[in-house]
């Protein structure tokens, strides 16, 4: 177990529509970051924050947001889905956002868009 | 820019077999570099890591050494049992941002 929790584990949803995933970092980490995994693609970096502000961005459709709460906690939202945004999404967290630092990934979140 | 490549899978070996799975890399400055293993139907688990040149990550019978001059972090293991069966991704911290760039990851079958 490596500390962090994501939830749901699965999300059933339909084209068009919007979800949010929900990720909890370990305790006392401030950086999260959000990884999509899938087929064809592999596993690509979304966005990083830390503290609350956005570090950095990958990949990440103009369709996709997320934010970093004064908690820690961070929320991925997801919307006008489309098929192909059909994967396992992951979040990890770390202590900082030091080079080189460890991050540790929770379980993921599989959203099936039908 | 970055990027990691690393051996086409699936790899199948018997019990007791001796295990190597190439990855290479490709980063502007000295990245941290990690193997992540993925067991069926669970997050990414940190195997090992390496935060500069020549030194050697080892872990659970593991192991990977930073080879600067190859760019290389090739993942060993002398003797793999059935429970090793996963998908094992190689995968650089990009020095300006900390992202993780994974490559596409290897799946590994032991079979008794």
């Amino acid at each position: 177990d490596s500390g962090v929790t994501q939830t749901p584990k699965h999300l059933i949803t339909a084209t068009g529509q919007r979800v949010t995933l929900r990720c909890s970092p370990r305790s006392g980490d401030l950086s999260v970051y959000w990884y999509q995994q899938s087929l064809d693609q592999g596993l690509q970096f979304l966005i990083h924050y830390y503290n609350g502000e956005e570090r950095a961005k990958g990949n990440i459709l103009e369709r996709f947001s997320a934010q970093q709460f004064p908690d820690l906690h961070s929320e991925l939202n997801l919307s006008s889905l489309e098929l192909g945004d059909s994967a396992l999404y992951f979040c990890a967290s770390s202590l900082q956002r030091e080079r080189g630092e460890t991050q540790y990934f929770g379980p993921g979140t599989r959203l099936l868009v039908l | 820019g970055n990027s990691v490549t690393q051996m086409e899978g699936p790899v199948t070996l018997s019990e007791e077999a001796f295990l190597t799975i190439n990855c290479t890399y490709t980063a502007t400055g000295y990245p941290s570099l990690f193997w992540y293993v993925q067991y069926p139907g669970e997050g990414l688990q940190l195997l090992l890591k390496a935060t500069k040149a020549d030194d050697k990550g080892s872990n659970k019978g593991f192991e990977a050494t930073y080879r600067k001059e190859t760019t290389s972090f090739h993942l060993e293991k002398g003797s793999v049992q059935v429970s090793d069966s996963a998908v094992y991704f190689c995968a650089l911290s990009e020095v300006n941002t900390g992202k993780l760039i994974f490559g596409q990851g290897t799946t590994l079958q032991v079979k008794p």
